[in-house]
């Protein structure tokens, strides 16, 4: 069954340095994508970043980068230069295909704690 | 931003009663799904979209219904609420298929059942 495994239920770092959050993901699909979110305490889910499971390059979008690791099924999250706005829920996600149809299946997310 | 409006944003009802939660979007993706999130259980799929008059149940569906109608409504209805459906609920629009298309979701509506 497709799982997304996130096993820190919580991080702190240090402003201006840089993070790595978890995320392991089961699939037996060859064609899946990876997905980032972050989740303030407003309440509002934005989207960071994407990685397609054909990608040969890890996504990159500013100071977010993606570690990708299809061998060890992991895609971990890089924060650089955290700001004290980053602090936040992040939720890892994959898509996969069920019975025809394309689903999103996210992991339980991870709560930052940016100090200053 | 992208152009997704949930209403309410904030609802509270007793048990048995029903329920409809809106969400409305600008922006003429034919994708449109409704999650929920809970504690300790990140965001599960309720039901989604894929056009109008389109739709398909997903990990969580039971005890909800949904309907579109036209492209930029996505209607959840609760037909008699439990206080399990207790949640936040967030509607999310997408452009093309979920495997490289990112969901972009509304600000939530926090559903109480008492």
């Amino acid at each position: 069954a497709q799982k997304i495994t996130q096993t820190q239920p919580g991080m702190f770092v240090q402003e201006k340095e840089a993070v790595t959050l978890d995320c392991t993901y089961d699939t037996s699909d060859p064609s899946y994508g990876l997905f980032w979110y972050k989740q303030p305490s407003s309440g509002e889910m934005i989207f960071l970043i994407y990685q397609g499971s054909y990608d040969q390059q890890n996504a990159t979008e500013g100071r977010y980068s993606l570690n990708f690791q299809k061998a060890r099924k992991s895609a971990n999250l890089v924060i650089s230069a955290s700001q004290l706005g980053d602090s936040a829920m992040y939720f890892c996600a994959m898509s996969y295909t069920q019975g025809g149809s394309e689903k999103l299946v996210f992991g339980k997310g991870t709560k930052l704690t940016v100090n200053p | 931003d992208a152009g997704i409006t949930q209403s309410p944003r904030h609802k509270v009802t007793e048990t048995g009663t029903p329920v409809t939660l809106r969400c409305h979007q600008t922006e003429n993706h034919r994708y449109m799904y409704w999650y929920r999130q809970d504690p300790g259980h990140g965001l599960r799929l309720i039901h989604y979209s894929y056009g109008v008059k389109d739709t398909d149940k997903g990990e969580v569906s039971d005890g909800y219904s949904v309907s579109r109608s036209k492209t930029e409504d996505f209607l959840l209805t609760l037909e008699s609420a439990t206080s399990s459906q207790t949640s936040v609920y967030f509607c999310a629009i997408s452009d093309g298929q979920i495997d490289n298309s990112p969901l972009h979701f509304g600000n939530g509506t926090r559903l109480t059942v008492t």
